[in-house]
């Protein structure tokens, strides 16, 4: 298994600019989640999704999309980028235990890192 | 809402030192609790968790916590430390039940291991 991959490593914008941040994993699992890492701060939820169809808002999620059409892959659309998402993305996910509840391990991708100029 | 605190941004210590890294949290019912690592440049990775069986959970690497239920804290140890043992460190909890398993993380603590 590959895990939790995610597209690109790095990537650079410029103010106003859309992109994609890409996140797959290979292992099956219904819980996935986007997180930002910022100096200090720790890291922030901005969407999550409990299963293919349904996504929700975590804490901070302006200026952010996600969709979730498929198990494997969960990404995350910057609308208009702006020098306040130059951070480090990561995407998550977690298996369903056989209790039906979500599993308690979350397990996480590299990471992109994004500079908004 | 659930909240996490860890003390001190950064926390240096001596090779072959003791570790002790602070969490603390706020919930009503004690949550899932977990400690990630942190290596520079990479993802995280699971250090340890508590489910609510031993309340003193081994991790990986020489790591342990202990869940203190009347202090809600979660600090994590290790009897001697190591260079590579140099990295931040994310104190994170989780409510129980099917709450989406949302993550709330600590600010993290940097760890540096001096020679």
């Amino acid at each position: 298994n590959a895990g939790v991959t995610q597209t690109p490593k790095f990537q650079v914008l410029k103010t106003g600019q859309s992109m994609t941040l890409q996140c797959a994993q290979d292992m099956n699992h219904e819980y996935m989640s986007w997180y930002r890492q910022d100096p200090g701060m720790g890291l922030r939820l901005i969407h999550y999704s409990v299963g293919a169809g349904i996504t929700d808002q975590g804490e901070v999620p302006n200026g952010y999309n996600v969709s979730r059409s498929t198990t494997e892959d969960f990404p995350l659309r910057l609308l208009s980028a702006a020098p306040s998402q130059t951070s480090v993305y990561f995407c998550a996910s977690s298996p369903r235990t056989s209790g039906g509840g979500i599993g308690e391990t979350q397990y996480f991708g590299p990471g992109t890192r994004l500079l908004v100029l | 809402a659930q909240s996490v605190t860890q003390l001190g941004s950064h926390v240096s210590v001596s090779e072959g030192a003791l570790v002790l890294l602070r969490c603390n949290y706020s919930s009503s019912v004690p949550p899932y609790l977990f400690w990630y690592v942190q290596y520079p440049n990479q993802g995280l990775q699971l250090l340890l968790k508590y489910t609510s069986a031993a309340t003193l959970v081994k991790g990986i690497n020489g790591f342990e916590a202990e869940f203190k239920k009347s202090e809600t804290s979660f600090h994590l140890t290790k009897p001697s430390a190591h260079m590579s043992d140099a990295a931040e460190y994310f104190c994170a909890v989780r409510e129980r039940g099917n709450q989406g398993g949302k993550l709330i993380f600590g600010q993290g603590t940097e760890l540096s291991v001096k020679p």
